[in-house]
């Protein structure tokens, strides 16, 4: 089946111990992004990447990192979390841009993180 | 500086009605815009998209119409039904497509 798997799917942790929410597709996709969704804020893109080695800074980067060492791959790394990273985090991915019309992006089914 | 509007939180409409989801933005660069629908705890969706040199694309009961002038998409979905009831968001990207701006979201209840 193809799919995006996110762990862990809910995760209680306190400021400033370091975290990883892991992120993996079996669809052998290009383009893969992490978005936050916040109440009266929506979707936001933290970041992205557009194939393995290759990412870039979204609309909210600031607190995050992320790496793409294998295609399937691409974890959220919170190095020093804050309560104002309490969020539910979404992983996708594409074959093409996620942007382009006519492309359907994959989300997985979300990490809901709190931040103590 | 929200790009990407959605001024309606939340819309109700009867089933077999049409129900209209509208979305502002403010980046006239922006080349394609979709729409995506959200059920509670789960990922959001696909659903529709059109890129900036047509007006208007159709996906059996959803259309979306663009009006570059205005910066104003909406969403129609004609008859409404009890399942379309879940949070829907537009959103737009611009040049490479890489990088995608979401709106805040509407509240679709479809009632019976």
């Amino acid at each position: 089946e193809a799919q995006v798997t996110q762990n862990p799917r809910y995760l209680i942790t306190v400021t400033g111990k370091k975290l990883t929410v892991t992120c993996s597709q079996n669809m052998n996709h290009e383009y893969m992004s992490w978005y936050r969704q916040d109440p009266g804020l929506g979707l936001r893109q933290i970041y992205y990447s557009m194939n393995v080695e290759v990412t870039d800074k979204g609309d909210v980067p600031e607190g995050y990192k992320v790496s793409r060492k294998e295609k399937r791959n691409f974890p959220l790394i919170l190095e020093s979390p804050s309560p104002n990273q309490t969020s539910l985090y979404f992983c996708a991915s594409s074959l093409t841009p996620p942007g382009l019309a006519h492309n359907e992006q994959f989300f997985g089914p979300g990490t809901r993180l709190t931040v103590l | 500086d929200q790009q990407v509007k959605q001024n309606s939180p939340s819309l109700s409409v009867q089933e077999g009605r049409i129900s209209i989801l509208n979305c502002d933005y403010t980046n006239s660069m922006f080349d394609y815009f979709l729409w995506y629908k959200k059920y509670p705890a789960e990922g959001p969706t696909f659903l529709i998209s059109i890129s900036s040199i047509k007006d208007k694309n159709e996906d059996g009961r959803f259309t979306v119409f663009l009006n570059k002038s205005a910066k104003h998409l909406s969403l129609h979905i004609v008859p409404s039904q009890p399942g379309d009831s879940a949070v829907y968001f537009c959103a737009a990207s611009r040049g490479t497509a890489s990088k995608l701006t979401f709106g805040t979201g509407t509240r679709l209840q479809v009632t019976l």
